[in-house]
């Protein structure tokens, strides 16, 4: 069955810094990635995804994530980050069996 | 405006007592799914659907079901609550299924006591 890490449950960064959210999958098969960002009292939201092609894809917000087949990996960054940004993210991986997300990075921003 | 309705918002019950969290969407799409949101947890699937009358078990079913009579609407129904069912319940949809992008309702947040 497939499943999700996200190292890191909470990250603070300063406003205008770089960000990078990490997030290793486990499937068999090329995946369908995605990462979600939820905002206070709100539901989740598409950032980007993946499905083939260029390992590198562009999502909205400013954010982009690169997948590494030979890491299992799939990390979001952001070059400058926005005191807006402060949010919970979700990576998540689906294939031919449902939707399995990981458990969260909560995104703090600082001054 | 596309979008994922529920109803309600917010729910405070009582163990046993029966109740219902609808969940509507206006896209047209195909597959809907139920999770629940708990701390330290993530996002956990309870049930999906494919397709009108076809519905499957997600990684927490237990003390959970669903019905999905018209495509729009499928309703989460918890037939005797229990305090571990106290959660941030999210239902979402999607065109085509848990490989295309989902799109989510504002969220329920139940309380049993």
């Amino acid at each position: 069955a497939q499943s999700v890490t996200q190292p890191d449950i909470h990250i603070t960064v300063s406003e205008g810094a770089s960000l990078e959210l990490r997030c290793n999958y486990s499937y068999g098969a090329t995946p369908y990635l995605f990462w979600y960002v939820q905002s206070p009292g709100q539901g989740l939201q598409l950032l980007l995804k993946y499905f083939s092609g260029d390992t590198l894809v562009q999502g909205i917000k400013g954010f982009e994530a690169e997948f590494k087949r030979s890491q299992s990996s799939f990390n979001l960054r952001k070059p400058s980050v926005h005191w807006s940004d402060a949010a919970e993210y979700f990576c998540a991986v689906a294939g031919n069996t449902p939707l399995v997300f990981g458990k969260g990075t909560r995104l703090s921003v600082i001054a | 405006e596309a979008q994922v309705t529920q109803n309600p918002r917010y729910l405070i019950t009582v163990t046993g007592k029966k109740l219902t969290v609808t969940c509507s969407q206006n896209m047209n799409h195909e597959y809907m799914s139920w999770y629940r949101q708990d701390p330290g947890l993530g996002l956990r699937q309870i049930y999906y659907s494919m397709n009108v009358e076809v519905t499957d078990k997600g990684d927490v079913p237990e003390g959970y079901k669903v019905s999905r009579k018209e495509k729009r609407n499928f309703p989460l129904i918890l037939e005797s609550p229990s305090p571990n069912q106290t959660s941030l319940y999210f239902c979402a949809s999607s065109d085509r299924g848990p490989a295309d992008t989902q799109y989510f309702g504002p969220g329920t947040r139940l309380t049993v006591l």
